[in-house]
């Protein structure tokens, strides 16, 4: 079975602060892909970044860094710096290789509430 | 830039009333997708094509019905609508390739009364 898990239903911090979401994924596929998308207040999901199984390396993108562990099962997501605009709902996503491998199945999100 | 649109950002109905939304997305895509979003549940996949005149039940399809008639244009309908209908309704297309991100529209908040 295919699942996500967002443990963290929503997160406050300061201005400047670090901040960490979690995404752990469960998936019979040995070729897999996971995501994460932006949802600002105004409603529209923004891809932010897409890993593929194969593919363990970190990445960072300014403020943005996410830790892919297979190992664990895991696809974290960090923000540096935090700052007010960062406040939105966060999905992590993941899709398979075989079967309806365009279907997604997405966490159950994490708010985070960044205060100047 | 790539575009999904729908017809309604918010809409309210009456229980029992047949409810059409709708979804057009310029890009091409071979996919779309419709999603209702509920606190605390995330997104849950109502229905999806991967073609024209093709579609697939996805984890919650009771109630719903879909239509593809042209490749940019997905319809998703409420043939009677309920209160436990109230939700945000969310449309993506996307190509028909492995490993390929969805791209979303603004969504549709339905209320019904």
């Amino acid at each position: 079975a295919q699942k996500v898990t967002q443990a963290q239903t929503e997160i406050s911090v300061v201005e400047k602060e670090d901040v960490t979401l979690d995404c752990v994924y469960e998936t019979r596929d040995t070729t897999y892909y996971l995501f994460w998308y932006k949802q600002p207040p105004s409603g529209e999901l923004v891809f932010l970044i897409r890993r593929n199984s194969f593919d363990e390396q970190n990445e960072i993108s300014g403020r943005y860094s996410w830790n892919f562990q297979k190992s664990t099962s895991s696809f974290n997501f960090t923000i540096t710096a935090s700052q007010v605009v960062d406040s939105a709902v966060y999905f992590c996503a993941l899709s398979g290789n075989i079967y309806n491998f365009n279907k997604f199945y997405f966490g159950s999100g994490t708010k985070l509430n960044v205060k100047p | 830039d790539v575009k999904v649109t729908q017809s309604s950002r918010y809409l309210v109905k009456r229980t029992g009333e047949k409810v059409f939304l709708e979804c057009v997305q310029d890009m091409d895509h071979e996919n779309m997708f419709w999603y209702r979003q509920d606190p605390g549940l995330g997104l849950r996949l109502i229905y999806f094509s991967y073609d024209v005149k093709m579609k697939e039940k996805g984890d919650i399809p009771e109630g719903y019905s879909v239509s593809r008639e042209k490749k940019e244009r997905f319809s998703l309908i409420l043939e009677s609508a309920s209160t436990n209908q109230t939700s945000m309704y969310l449309c993506a297309s996307s190509l028909s390739l492995k490993g390929v991100e969805q791209y979303f529209g603004p969504g549709t908040r339905l209320t019904v009364t």
